[in-house]
């Protein structure tokens, strides 16, 4: 089955770090860029990192940047979202979502996690 | 940063015609697709590349994008299409992936 599906989400404090996960299956993973998009509840969608296939490319929502490294294993087809110095406004269901060309649209997305940071 | 910018809701009545437009600038240079997420949900691809559609999504729905707007239009309208809709471009100038507001559309 073509899924994606993401973990790792959780309750964690502020200031503290949270490793996600999004294991793919069903295509073939290290065809394709793969992106994390968040969604506060009830917001809208906020793009947050993307990884290039053979992970050369990255690149940050200024929001995150500094704080967040989006990493790939392609031969465990897996997607990794390390979140450091987290922040209340980091609260928000995180997506993992495949990228069908290098600067096209999302075709496949995850169910998501939920991360909550508060004290 | 490149802005998308949506109506926050849009009314319809069931077998109408809804309209979502997504306003930026110049975007009829860009490439637009479009997402529905129902409540609890993910989003779901619906309109790619400014006018088509993935497999299984109805011809009800189809796109257009010029100047400076980005239409999405869902024909014959019903209850369950109701949803929030948004819209994407890739900002080719900083490598990002930009979203509108989005759209709730309510079917009344």
């Amino acid at each position: 089955e073509v899924q994606l599906v993401e973990s790792g989400g959780g309750l964690e404090q502020p200031g503290k770090s949270l490793r996600l996960s999004c294991a793919a299956s069903g295509f073939s993973f290290d065809d394709y860029a793969m992106h994390w998009v968040r969604q506060v509840p009830g917001k809208g969608l906020e793009w947050v990192s993307g990884i290039s296939w053979n992970s050369r490319s990255i690149g940050y929502a200024d929001s995150v940047k500094g704080r967040f490294t989006i990493s790939r294993d392609n031969a465990k087809k897996s997607l990794y979202l390390q979140m450091n110095s987290l922040r209340a406004e980091d609260t928000a269901f995180y997506y993992c979502a495949k990228q069908k060309r290098p600067d096209g649209y999302f075709d496949l997305w995850g169910r998501g996690t939920l991360v909550t940071v508060s004290s | 940063s490149y802005v998308l910018t949506q109506p926050p809701s849009v009314s319809v009545a069931p077998g109408q015609t809804a309209r979502i437009t997504c306003g930026g600038d110049n975007i009829g240079s860009e490439s637009v697709h479009w997402y529905q997420q129902m409540p609890g949900q993910a989003p779901v691809l619906v309109v790619y590349d400014d006018t088509d559609r993935p497999s299984g999504i109805p011809e009800r729905f189809s796109g257009s994008n010029s100047e400076n707007t980005a239409t999405l239009t869902i024909s014959r309208v019903e209850v369950g299409d109701e949803a929030d809709y948004y819209c994407q471009v890739w900002e080719s100038r900083s490598d990002r992936v930009v979203f509108g507001g989005g759209t709730k559309l309510t079917v009344l």
